[in-house]
């Protein structure tokens, strides 16, 4: 079975300048989650959809981040603009979503610097 | 604001030697799991206990749950360096992580 992917792996951007991520979970995988993560802490979690539909999005800054899951899919995750502050990995997660048996799977991220 | 809290924040061991690693969350659950992320990756899910289970084994893992306490320890049995990693919990219905347990064998 193939992971979640994630891509770029590695992205450079100056401060206000715009960027996005994208993520293609496993197939048949309903729910799909995007995290920030900042060195030294812990994943936070920013949004969290159930096919195209968002379930969760209370911590996701929204004058500066937006996120889409088109077809119930490939989901992107973009900033604009970019502050010093997002420099960060950012993690995609997929599930079935309503077997209890399973975890989530984890892309290998995109880190983002901001200069 | 994060769902699962690990404890310690840190914990350095000799290899050979058990490690144990605490979680405690805020709501009630229906089931926990662990996971853990070595540097520079993405998070593994290491095992999942059911809310009905108080401990369950998959390899060198033994993982307890006291849904009255609302806590859960991770106990890695026989550490080797591979291991050093860090390691998170979170309710499977509420997939928010503390700042983790930071672990390291050495050997």
């Amino acid at each position: 079975e193939a992971g979640v992917a994630q891509s770029p792996r590695y992205k450079i951007i100056e401060k206000r300048q715009s960027v996005a991520f994208w993520c293609n979970p496993i197939s048949g995988h309903a729910t799909l989650y995007w995290y920030q993560q900042i060195l030294g802490q812990g994943p936070k979690l920013l949004i969290q959809f159930q096919n195209n539909g968002v379930v969760d999005d209370s911590q996701l800054p929204k004058d500066r981040f937006s996120a889409e899951r088109l077809k119930g899919v490939d989901s992107t995750l973009k900033i604009q603009p970019a502050k010093l502050e997002d420099s960060a990995v950012y993690l995609c997660a997929s599930s079935l979503g309503h077997k209890p048996n399973y975890g989530y799977t984890f892309g290998s991220g995109t880190r983002l610097t901001v200069v | 604001s994060q769902q699962g809290e690990e404890d310690p924040q840190a914990l350095s061991i000799q290899e050979g030697e058990n490690a144990t690693m605490n979680c405690s969350y805020k709501t009630s659950i229906n089931n926990l799991q662990w996971y853990r992320q070595n540097s520079g990756r993405g998070l593994v899910h290491l095992i999942l206990i059911r809310s009905n289970e108080r401990e369950k084994h998959s390899g060198r893992l033994r993982v307890t749950l006291d849904t009255s306490k609302k806590s859960s320890s991770l106990l890695i049995t026989a550490s080797r360096a591979a291991d050093t990693a860090s390691y998170f919990c979170a309710p499977l219905n509420d997939m928010r992580f503390g700042a983790g347990t930071r672990l390291t064998v050495k050997p």
